[in-house]
């Protein structure tokens, strides 16, 4: 039982948009900065947005992030097949002094 | 280019021991946290514990799970960074990555933001009989 709620899977067409949930509370996402991250089939993690709404270096501006209150949301716009992952938001929780994980939600590009 | 390179996953019986390495290159390494995250075959990602930098006296913490059983420590000389497994179980079987920690808003121990960028290609460990 992850921290952070996310629905394990979604599914879109390509080149419509899509958007990922994150539930948490006052403690974690209600408080704190979410991150979120992607992970290709076979590969490591990759940061794909940080401190709420913020790409990095290099990811593509199809990705956005926003946050209200307790829940934190992941936009992918212009899907394409290569968008197919699972995707993880994570934020620091005050109350267990530690980052907290969701449990992923597994991206279907159809 | 920044670089995190994982070494020493292996096959291990339970109670057995097992250390990992993490060898890092592009970057100033002494100025970082260092993270250890875990994925066991099929599930999601777990936070196993960090290592602050010199400022911040190289204090670790750890989560519950792997408490007093996991040790991590590093050497910015060599800018390497360590995970010492001991006691083994099989839920420990996973897939470990080392993370650079960028931090913002930390004051006593809590931070306001707190992502790892880059991540490791990942150790795969097997505690199995």
């Amino acid at each position: 039982q992850s921290v952070l709620t996310q629905p394990p899977s979604v599914s879109e067409a390509p080149r419509q948009r899509v958007t990922i949930s994150c539930s948490g509370s006052s403690s974690n996402i209600g408080n704190n900065a979410v991150n979120w991250y992607q992970q290709l089939p076979g590969k490591a993690p990759k940061l794909l947005i940080y401190y709420d709404d913020l790409l990095p270096s290099g990811v593509s501006d199809r990705f956005s992030g926003s946050k209200s209150g307790t829940s934190a949301s992941l936009a992918i716009s212009g899907l394409q097949s290569e968008d197919e992952a699972d995707y993880y938001c994570a934020a620091w929780d005050d109350s267990l002094n530690v980052v907290v994980f969701g449990g992923g939600t597994k991206l279907t590009v159809l | 280019e920044v670089q995190l390179v994982e070494s020493g996953g292996g096959l291990v019986q339970p109670g057995g021991s097992l250390r990992l390495s993490c060898a890092a290159s592009g970057f100033t390494f002494s100025d970082h946290y260092m993270d250890w995250v875990r994925q066991a075959p099929g599930k999601g990602l777990e936070w196993v514990g960090r290592t602050r930098n010199k400022a911040n006296s190289y204090t670790t913490e750890y989560a519950a799970s792997v408490k007093g059983r996991f040790t991590i420590s590093r050497d910015d000389s060599k800018n390497s960074l360590y995970l010492q497994m001991n006691s083994l179980k099989t839920e420990d079987t996973a897939v470990y990555y080392c993370a650079r920690a960028s931090t913002a808003g930390c004051s006593g121990g809590s931070c306001y933001s707190y992502w790892f960028d880059p991540w490791g290609q990942g150790t795969l460990v097997t505690v199995s009989s």
